[in-house]
């Protein structure tokens, strides 16, 4: 089976402008989730989608957001770009049965805002 | 909302030698699930194993195994007969009740020949 892909995989922005990140989930899983990796903050986790609904979110502005379309692929969007947004954004999926399932990582986007 | 500590930031072992990765972590969740990921400078994060807090063994998975005590909640990683490529950042993460995915801070190893 193919892993999760993410695309593009490197991406340079200016402040204000927004982007668009994404995530191709393993094939037969239906939950996908996001997470921002800094060096100041760590990993953290953004929000997780599920047959097309956000079923978990964490503590992030609302510049951040995200979709899931019909065959379980991801979008994440980043509104109004900031110098602090700099950051590796990964992408994991899972089947989305519940209960403590492994999330597999994608390689991530590596998102510079200059 | 838990919490996870890896008290380690970096450490060095010689080849073929073993390697023990301290995490604690912090939850009033009576179940959850405990994971370590590796991650090269590449930055993709890799599964390594999985430790469920019911289980009564602890996991094993190839050179992997980790030491699970759920009394002092701790979850320690052994890597075992350690390889070059096994220089990386190793990261403890846990999921409780609320179902996210919660890291430590992780550990650098860099192994050396």
């Amino acid at each position: 089976k193919a892993g999760v892909t993410q695309t593009p995989r490197y991406l340079i922005k200016t402040r204000g402008q927004q982007v668009t990140l994404s995530c191709s989930p393993i094939s037969g899983h239906r939950s996908v989730s996001w997470y921002q990796q800094t060096p100041g903050q760590g990993l953290q986790f953004l929000f997780e989608y599920f047959s097309e609904t956000q079923r978990n979110k964490g503590n992030f502005p609302g510049r951040f957001s995200g979709r899931q379309f019909s065959n379980s692929r991801s979008e994440m969007n980043v509104s109004t770009l900031e110098l602090g947004d700099s950051a590796l954004y990964l992408c994991a999926s899972s089947t989305g049965t519940g209960g403590w399932e492994t999330q597999y990582f994608g390689p991530g986007t590596r998102l510079l805002v200059l | 909302a838990q919490k996870i500590t890896q008290t380690q930031p970096g450490m060095f072992v010689q080849e073929k030698e073993a390697v023990t990765l301290d995490c604690t972590y912090d939850t009033s969740d009576p179940s959850y699930g405990l994971f370590w990921y590796k991650q090269p400078s590449s930055g993709e994060m890799i599964f390594l194993i999985y430790q469920g807090s019911y289980d009564q063994q602890n996991a094993t998975e190839g050179r992997y195994s980790l030491n699970f005590q759920k009394a002092r909640k701790s979850a320690n990683l052994v890597i075992s007969a350690s390889q070059l490529g096994d220089s990386a950042m190793y990261f403890c993460a846990m999921r409780g009740a609320d179902y996210k995915l919660s890291f430590g801070a992780g550990t650098t190893v860099t192994v050396r020949a």
